[in-house]
């Protein structure tokens, strides 16, 4: 079965970066993309960007641009997702979830990751 | 690119049905067959209960049902039952090749 396993929780300093990864298993990662979603303590999901696993093609939202970078391994069907200049309002789960190229809906999700920026 | 507009909150009392409406424009919403609903319980990640607008995954109750009429997407629960306490959320691709979530509904069951 499907699994996406995320890496452990993280505390960082305002103005430092963190990169999350995302272990995926069960499926052939090429054949799908990963996209990235985050959720502020007590607030709704923001979705972040994507990225397809086997070009590499990202794209990201609006809000993020300049400031985060997706990235992909395909021989260890791992997904990245840096983002720098923490701020305090970075704080956040973030979760990575599966992309079906033919149908909307991201059908799996990893475990979530807290990232919590202080000052 | 704004959130999609949800209520903040619909309530029923158990075996009643709710709707949970979530609206957006045409370029995202009412432009695509991509819009798909999450159900999220406190401290879990969200799961999938519709996505392309009426399709239900497998091994989600059939309680749970979608639709859309122009810019405005919804959700029914059906038989409403007190599991179905949680957050709920809306998710539309958009013209940008990008994707948007809706503000989130907390359904409470009386």
């Amino acid at each position: 079965q499907v699994h996406l396993v995320q890496s452990g929780a993280e505390v960082k300093k305002s103005g430092a970066s963190v990169r999350v990864s995302c272990k995926a298993s069960g499926y052939t990662f090429t054949s799908h993309g990963i996209s990235w979603v985050r959720q502020a303590p007590g607030q709704g999901l923001e979705w972040m960007g994507w990225i397809t696993a086997n070009s590499g093609s990202t794209n990201y939202a609006q809000a993020l641009q300049g400031r985060v970078t997706m990235t992909t391994d395909t021989s260890t069907s791992t997904a990245y997702m840096e983002l720098r200049s923490l701020r305090s309002d970075d704080t956040a789960v973030y979760y990575c979830a599966r992309v079906d190229y033919d149908s909307s809906g991201f059908h799996y999700w990893g475990q979530g990751t807290l990232v919590t920026v202080s000052s | 690119q704004s959130a999609l507009t949800q209520p903040a909150s619909v309530s029923g009392s158990p075996g009643q049905s709710i709707t949970i409406s979530c609206t957006g424009t045409s370029s995202d919403v009412g432009g695509y067959k991509y819009v798909s609903w999450y159900q999220q319980h406190p401290g879990k990640a969200p799961k999938l209960v519709i996505y392309d607008v009426i399709k239900r995954p497998s091994g989600v109750s059939n309680r749970f049902s979608g639709s859309k009429s122009a810019n405005t997407a919804s959700l029914t629960i059906s038989g409403l039952q007190a599991e179905d306490e949680a957050d709920y959320y809306c998710s539309s691709y958009t013209s940008s090749s990008t994707y948007v979530f809706g503000t989130g509904t907390k359904v409470t069951v009386l």
